[in-house]
């Protein structure tokens, strides 16, 4: 069955840390998300990506780097974590453009 | 600013009675999709929609693009719509879908 499966589920880490967390899609999508969730904001996009190799900047991206090494794989990555950062993360995927969106089931960082 | 604004943030509602949730854009979008999240935190896509109406047993979405807004009706509401609800739009060609804030949704015996 065709999926978003976000790794790992939930991650703990200290200010200042490295942290990466992976997305990986079976849905043959050319398109790829980072969100992030927090109270008050709903969903935030970090980064997007259309295909293996392209990075597009969303609207929260300090912080932040993305990479997408595949067209099934999406990386976010935290080299330097801080407390800010703390959220809940989704990975999502859509076909090209005007289409149903897949999610994951969210990677839930703590930065302590 | 923020492009699309969800209302109301809160909302409760007694089992068997229904009400309607909204998002404003402040510009033109090219679709939208609407979105649960459960209990377990999962996000459960309930619509998209790049214009009219859809329909999905108690559930009921209008997107209309000229006017700026979407909405979602919810009737005859149970127990397990509870949760947070949340539009998504795009504004044009490759443009990442932005959220509303969501809006939480409490259903009462």
């Amino acid at each position: 069955e065709a999926a978003v499966t976000q790794s790992p589920r939930n991650k703990v880490t200290v200010t200042g840390g490295n942290v990466t967390l992976s997305c990986r899609q079976t849905n043959s999508h050319n398109y790829m998300y980072w969100y992030r969730q927090d109270t008050g904001h709903g969903l935030r996009l970090i980064h997007y990506s259309y295909g293996a190799g392209n990075l597009q900047i969303g609207d929260v991206p300090d912080g932040y780097k993305a990479t997408r090494t595949t067209q099934e794989d999406f990386f976010l990555l935290l080299e330097l974590a801080s407390p800010s950062q703390t959220s809940l993360y989704f990975c999502a995927s859509s076909a090209q453009g005007y289409s149903d969106y897949t999610f994951g089931s969210g990677t839930r960082l703590l930065v302590i | 600013g923020d492009q699309v604004e969800q209302s109301p943030s809160a909302l409760s509602l007694h089992e068997g009675t229904g009400s309607a949730l909204r998002c404003n854009f402040t510009t033109t979008m090219r679709a939208v999709q609407w979105f649960r999240k459960n209990s377990r935190g999962s996000l459960i896509n309930l619509f998209y929609l790049a214009s009219g109406t859809k329909e999905n047993g108690r559930l009921k979405s209008a997107f209309d693009s000229k006017e700026r807004y979407s909405t979602l009706h919810i009737r005859d509401a149970q127990l397990e719509d509870s949760g947070t609800y949340f539009c998504a739009a795009e504004a044009g060609n490759n443009n990442a879908p932005r959220f509303g804030a969501g809006t939480k949704l409490s259903v009462k015996p």
